[in-house]
């Protein structure tokens, strides 16, 4: 059983489109969160969702915006795809928000904006 | 100054060799400590978590945190070409903020 899966796996994409991720967790976390990774393998946060509500929005261009119908979904649409988006985006969930509390990381989506 | 540093390597040790990977931060309020392994084309999966100072040993890998020098380590012992991931660290100062990432440390075990 997949605790968080993201789709899709790959994305390969022009310019100046619009693409959306989905995210799903089975655990029953209240928090979901977006991170992106780039070519040397920073990972840094995007956004933090707890119980459908944005609690963290990173400095983080107006084109992207997540959308959480739910506990268990956390989707990123991003409009106007530049090639600076390239990178790997990453959906995880924890049981609470922050440290505190161990995070589940999904197999992650590689976006590749030609 | 980044908040966390972490030397990206690459690291190649032979296999059963004893490993150290290390942080650095800026900091002194975070408390919260982790160590995230990941293969390649997979996503982070947790390996050691510590709060505040302290040890914590788990099979082959020992998690060491100081804060007085802001420095935390992770040793893996009689290292395994199935070591080889890439091994983040990763810190908070609350239960409530997001963790933040090193850049990550590669590592290869050579059998």
């Amino acid at each position: 059983d997949t605790a968080v899966s993201q789709t899709p796996k790959y994305l390969v994409t022009q310019m100046g489109n619009d693409k959306s991720i989905k995210c799903e967790q089975n655990l029953g976390h209240d928090t979901m969160y977006w991170y992106k990774q780039d070519s040397k393998k920073f990972l840094k946060i995007m956004f933090s969702y707890n119980n459908k509500e944005l609690i963290i929005n990173e400095t983080v261009p107006n084109r992207f915006s997540p959308k959480s119908p739910d506990k268990a979904h956390l989707n990123l649409h991003i409009n106007s795809l530049e090639l600076g988006d390239s990178a790997v985006y990453f959906c995880a969930s924890s049981l609470q928000q922050g440290g505190a509390t161990e995070a589940f990381f999904g197999q992650g989506t590689r976006l590749t904006v030609v | 100054q980044k908040e966390v540093e972490q030397d990206p390597g690459p690291l190649s040790v032979p296999e059963g060799a004893i490993v150290s990977l290390n942080c650095t931060y800026s900091n002194s309020a975070f408390q919260y400590f982790m160590w995230y392994r990941q293969y390649s084309r997979k996503g982070p999966e947790l390996l050691m978590y510590t709060y505040s100072s302290g040890n914590k040993e788990d099979g082959r890998f020992t998690a060491q945190v100081d804060k007085s020098s802001k420095y935390i380590s992770l040793f893996i012992r009689d290292s395994q070409p199935s070591d080889s991931a890439t091994y983040l660290c990763a810190m908070s100062h609350s239960g409530n903020t997001p963790l933040v990432f090193g850049k990550g440390t590669r590592l290869s075990v050579i059998a």
